[in-house]
């Protein structure tokens, strides 16, 4: 069975600070991955996605990933927080063998102090 | 588009009972999962229909179950309702050709 791990559970940080949140799966065939983001009080929504292609990936709000095949991490990045990011992040991973099944990580809460 | 929605938004149903949960998906996706959501577990797949048909399930007991209708809108039900099934119900729809998946609200079920 599939598995994804994320390394912090909770990240706090101060605006203008970069952040990479780590992010590693297990299996061994094609994948897709993905990054959700849950605000407070608000529905999961998606950061950015990995088909295939280019393994740097680009999201909304100055978002992006990387896949990194041979780790197989997909570690999430973004050069300058801001107070708004202040959510829940979760990794997820999605095998082509197995319809939508979106197998998650288990979040992790990033704090951004103004 | 409208989005995914989900009712109702909050449940408080009693130990042994059963609770039916529905989703309506964004127009035009034919694929709608589940997710149970808990502060102990985290987020954990349930099932995806699509076409009416139920395509994948997770490891959840047979007291959680679901359906699709001909209108893609789906329901998941849960039976013999136990203090342990207290948790954010998400449903999520996407297109065919297995693209990202849209989440709705979620329900928030409490079980006393």
């Amino acid at each position: 069975a599939q598995s994804v791990s994320q390394h912090n559970h909770h990240v706090i940080l101060s605006e203008a600070a970069s952040l990479e949140l780590g992010c590693n799966y297990s299996y061994g065939g094609t994948v897709n991955l993905f990054w959700y983001v849950q605000y407070p009080g608000q529905h999961l929504q998606l950061l950015l996605k990995y088909f295939s292609g280019d393994p740097l990936v680009k999201g909304i709000k100055g978002f992006e990933a990387e896949f990194i095949k041979s780790k197989f991490s997909f570690n999430l990045r973004k050069p300058s927080v801001q107070w708004s990011d202040t959510a829940e992040y979760f990794c997820a991973v999605k095998n082509n063998n197995a319809g939508n099944m979106l197998t998650f990580g288990g979040g992790t809460r990033l704090m951004v102090k103004p | 588009k409208a989005g995914v929605t989900q009712t109702p938004r909050y449940l408080i149903k009693t130990r042994g009972q059963q609770v039916t949960l529905s989703c309506s998906p964004i127009s035009g996706h034919r694929s709608v999962s589940w997710y149970q959501q808990t502060p102990g577990q985290g987020l954990q797949f349930l099932f995806e229909y699509f076409s009416e048909t139920q395509r994948n399930k997770g490891n959840f007991p047979g007291r959680f179950s679901g359906r699709q209708f001909s209108n893609s809108r789906s329901e998941m039900n849960v039976s013999t309702l136990e203090l342990g099934d207290s948790a954010l119900y998400l449903c999520a729809s996407s297109s065919e050709g297995l693209y990202e998946q849209y989440f709705g609200p979620g329900t928030r079920l409490t079980v006393t």
